[in-house]
């Protein structure tokens, strides 16, 4: 059964540092999306990306975060400056649809990132 | 701003038992979809079941079952006959139907023990 893949699997950068989180989502699938979960706390949403441009993002997805789809596999998420405060376990997500019964996201294995 | 809860952070079932995970969460739409997802220890979010909010028929997905109570804005999961496979954090997701507004709100799950 097709999956969502995410590399890689754990990160560790320091303050300041530029990191790229990579993730291959189901490949007829059209809507992408990120999600993180501090430790501890619930996971909660920072944006979606359709059609080759972001559809909605939250709060969280300040300007040190961007997305992209490089290629026609890969969905990144980039975190520019990190700060101690994005140590996090990042989930990448894929649906077909958001509506008529193919809007089930299916979720990654997660990327933990530690920012030291 | 829709919030979901799950007042459940830990709970445990002998192999075989039933047990019920309750969510309940606030929104002042009408129409929106609920999810359950299983993240077993160290893999990733599966789907376990989802609900349509205007379907009045309960969700059922073999031993999983749903209790949505939409007046009462609740819903819990039943695990009948649980497995040892079924010990995972259990997540409620809530996400409604507006074009455009696909992000999941996850609740801060429920980290079922299956014991044998």
């Amino acid at each position: 059964e097709p999956e969502v893949t995410q590399t890689p699997s754990h990160q560790v950068t320091q303050m300041g540092q530029e990191v790229i989180l990579r993730c291959v989502p189901i490949s007829n699938h059209l809507y992408f999306y990120w999600y993180r979960q501090i430790l501890g706390q619930k996971v909660e949403f920072l944006v979606s990306f359709y059609n080759n441009e972001i559809s909605e993002k939250s709060e969280i997805f300040d300007d040190q975060f961007s997305v992209e789809r490089p290629d026609g596999s890969n969905f990144t998420l980039k975190i520019r400056s990190t700060k101690l405060e994005d140590s996090a376990m990042y989930f990448c997500a894929s649906s077909e649809a958001i509506a008529g019964g193919q809007e089930t996201q299916y979720f990654g294995p997660g990327t933990r990132l530690l920012v030291l | 701003a829709q919030t979901v809860t799950q007042s459940q952070p830990e709970m445990s079932v002998q192999e075989a038992e039933t047990v019920t995970l309750s969510c309940t969460y606030d929104t002042s739409e009408s129409n929106y979809y609920l999810f359950w997802y299983k993240q077993p220890p160290s893999r990733q979010m599966i789907l376990v079941i989802r609900q349509e909010a205007y379907k009045q028929q309960n969700a059922t997905e073999n031993r999983f079952s749903v209790n949505f109570q939409k007046a009462a804005k609740s819903f819990s999961l039943k695990i009948s006959d649980s497995q040892l496979g079924d010990t995972a954090m259990y997540f409620c997701a809530f996400r409604d139907e507006q074009t455009g507004a696909n992000n999941l709100f996850f609740g801060t799950g429920t980290r079922l023990t299956v014991i044998p």
